[in-house]
């Protein structure tokens, strides 16, 4: 069964505090992101990789860096928390090329409920 | 602007009732895919179903239809015969071309199914 795994579920952090997230994917997929998710916005994305050591902006970036050194993993890190970040993340992967459900659809973790306090 | 307009923030149903679930879009490029996802209480999004933009068909996957209709720029997600498990929230969006891959969200649906 094809995974993506989020390291935690449930995180509270203190402002100020570096925070990292960790997500692993097992699925050989080119594609990973990181979205936020806010009761009544939907999803916005923060970052996007489309292949190892590559990055790029989402809608959302500020406050926020990424780290792909490995295919499978994708971290997201908050270099100085604050309480405005208080959120669900999701981390998602897909294929690479092609339109299509096949190689478009994403495959979601089960998010991290982060507070910071 | 782009955008996915999802009007229903919240629909109660009563299970084995059909439901529909209204999603609008806005764009003006010609091609681009439009996805349903749910995202049940443990809250992993789970993909439902895709309907690109030259699809002259309208995409089924076993209960879920998508009712697409091109010129209202609608894409509404159709549940047939509902059960307790469909209790969720429901996301529309949309994938345009030369995105880099990213897509537009709804604000989602919650839907609950009543026994």
């Amino acid at each position: 069964d094809v995974k993506v795994t989020q390291s935690s579920r449930y995180l509270v952090k203190r402002t100020g505090e570096k925070v990292f997230l960790e997500c692993v994917q097992d699925m050989d997929h080119e594609n990973m992101f990181w979205y936020r998710q806010d009761p009544g916005l939907g999803l916005r994305l923060i970052y996007f990789s489309y292949d190892v050591k590559m990055k790029e902006k989402g809608d959302i970036p500020e406050g926020y860096s990424v780290s792909r050194e490995k295919k499978e993993r994708f971290s997201l890190i908050l270099e100085s928390a604050s309480t405005n970040q208080t959120s669900m993340y999701l981390c998602a992967s897909s294929f690479f090329v092609g339109t299509g459900a096949t190689n478009e659809k994403l495959f979601f973790g089960s998010g991290t409920q982060l507070s910071v306090l | 602007a782009q955008k996915i307009t999802q009007t229903q923030p919240g629909m109660f149903v009563q299970e084995k009732e059909a439901v529909t679930l209204d999603c609008t879009y806005d764009t003006s490029d010609q091609s681009y895919g439009l996805f349903w996802y749910k995202q049940p209480s443990s809250g992993e999004m789970i993909f439902l179903i895709y309907q690109g933009s030259y699809d002259e068909q309208n995409a089924t996957e076993g209960r879920y239809s998508l009712n697409f209709q091109k010129a209202r720029k609608s894409a509404n997600l159709v549940i047939s015969a509902s059960q307790l498990g469909d209790s969720a929230m429901y996301f529309c969006a949309m994938r345009v071309e030369g995105s880099n891959y990213q897509l537009i969200w709804g604000a989602g649906t919650k839907l609950i199914i009543k026994p």
